[in-house]
């Protein structure tokens, strides 16, 4: 089934760890996005990449690394957890830049 | 820079009664507007979208929004309400010359028996 696929589901992380989110979409979309999802906030960009090979930042890019190897693959970094970092994130991809983005289910991050 | 303001963080309204999700955006050029639903523990699915033509656009589960320019809004409606639809509704904007779809903070909809 086509589609964009995250890991893990979630996670429990020590403060200070490093930790890699994965995410793999197999629609051959040329763009992909990283969103955090915090209570009241909606959802916030923090990175994002227009094509393989180039990315961008978004809102609230501090704290978070990313990079587009290939077309399929865009994880996200956390180099030095910190607690604040404690939210659902969401990879999401689309045809283009300014089309309709389609989302993972999402990882649940836990910092402590 | 784009934004989106949705008014009202939670909405309630009586099943079979009407939906309105208000949302209003900023942008210096034609907009592309987008309606997401998120329901519990899941990822965003659209609803429906905006980008040329027509001015009311109709989705899926019955839901329809009109671009109205002269307001810069994009309210999402939905005529009667079904308790199948209790979720929370994102707007997102972008347009031509963008590389990347902001979002707004949602609106979570209850819907009352």
């Amino acid at each position: 089934i086509a589609g964009i696929t995250q890991a893990p589901t979630s996670q429990i992380l020590a403060a200070g760890r490093r930790m890699t989110l994965r995410c793999t979409q197999d629609m051959r979309h040329n763009a992909m996005y990283w969103y955090r999802q915090d209570l009241g906030l909606g959802l916030r960009l923090i990175h994002y990449s227009n094509t393989a090979g180039t990315t961008g930042k978004g809102e609230v890019p501090d704290g978070y690394s990313v990079s587009r190897a290939n077309t399929d693959d865009f994880p996200l970094t956390l180099a030095s957890a910190v607690p604040s970092q404690t939210s659902v994130y969401f990879c999401a991809s689309s045809l283009q830049g300014n089309t309709e983005a389609f989302f993972g289910q999402g990882t649940r991050l836990t910092v402590v | 820079a784009q934004s989106v303001t949705q008014l009202g963080s939670h909405v309630s309204v009586s099943e079979g009664a009407l939906v309105l999700l208000r949302c209003n955006y900023s942008s210096s050029v034609p907009p592309y507007l987008f309606w997401y639903v998120q329901y519990p523990n899941q990822g965003l699915q659209l609803l429906l979208k905006y980008t040329t033509g027509a001015t009311l656009v109709k989705g899926i589960n019955g839901f329809e929004a009109e671009f109205k320019k002269s307001e810069t809004s994009f309210h999402l409606t939905k005529p009667a309400a079904h308790m199948s639809d209790a979720a929370e509704y994102f707007c997102a904007v972008s347009d031509i010359r963008d590389d990347k779809i902001i979002f707004g903070k949602g609106t979570r909809l209850h819907i009352l028996p």
